[in-house]
């Protein structure tokens, strides 16, 4: 079963508009939240994260919400540009069993139109 | 400048034969990791190292070997036991325990013939 789901498998929206991705998780002790950006045949690069403490964290046009009793954290790109298409990943960091490891969303494709 | 390089980035091979994918990392990072992406799936965990000598099976780790010999290097074989070989294979890495964020190489598209 998918503790990171990340359910809309893309995303369409006009340039200057905000961009609003989201992802879900199932369990409440996942405490630190990345978001990464992958352009085709290349690695991902991390973008934003944000810890439990706190419910956003913010670097310029990139914004990330975190509702804890929720389980669910968005990320808002303001205002979106046509470089910020890409496919997104949401991913945890899973202390439980295996320190340190990554689980990820399936992403998703952000196109964004001129 | 410090980064993580996988090598090489294409890959051919014929059916039934071992392949090893090379990941090597100058971060000073303890954890290192092996994702698969195909298309639709998101990233798929094959194996994962914590540290020297010691690593993890991931989900997916069937017809996959690694080795973790040093610090610095990952390196994964993709056996001919593997079904469905051809992907997009990833390499990560960091610093576990902190939260901080993994650091991906630029991955290798290993296609099978």
């Amino acid at each position: 079963d998918q503790q990171v789901k990340q359910n809309s498998p893309s995303l369409s929206v006009q340039e200057g508009r905000i961009s609003i991705l989201n992802c879900d998780y199932t369990n409440s002790m996942f405490d630190y939240f990345l978001w990464y950006k992958k352009y085709p045949a290349e690695g991902p690069t991390f973008l934003i994260s944000i810890s439990s403490i706190k419910d956003k964290n913010e670097d310029g046009r990139f914004t990330v919400f975190l509702n804890k009793s929720a389980k669910h954290l968005s990320l808002h790109i303001v205002p979106s540009q046509p470089g910020d298409s890409a496919v997104y990943f949401c991913a945890v960091v899973n202390y439980g069993g295996s320190q340190g490891n990554l689980i990820f969303g399936k992403g998703t494709k952000l196109s964004v139109k001129p | 400048d410090g980064g993580i390089t996988q090598s090489p980035k294409y890959l051919f091979r014929k059916e039934g034969q071992n392949v090893t994918l090379s990941c090597e990392q100058n971060l000073n990072h303890d954890a290192m990791y092996w994702y698969r992406q195909d298309p639709g799936q998101g990233l798929r965990l094959i194996y994962y190292s914590q540290i020297v000598n010691d690593f993890q099976k991931g989900d997916i780790a069937e017809g996959y070997s690694v080795s973790r010999e040093k610090k610095e290097s990952f390196p994964l074989t993709v056996t001919s036991a593997q079904k469905n070989p051809t992907a997009f294979y990833l390499c990560a890495s960091s610093r576990p325990a902190t939260n901080t964020e993994a650091f991906f190489g630029q991955g290798t598209r290993l296609t099978v013939v």
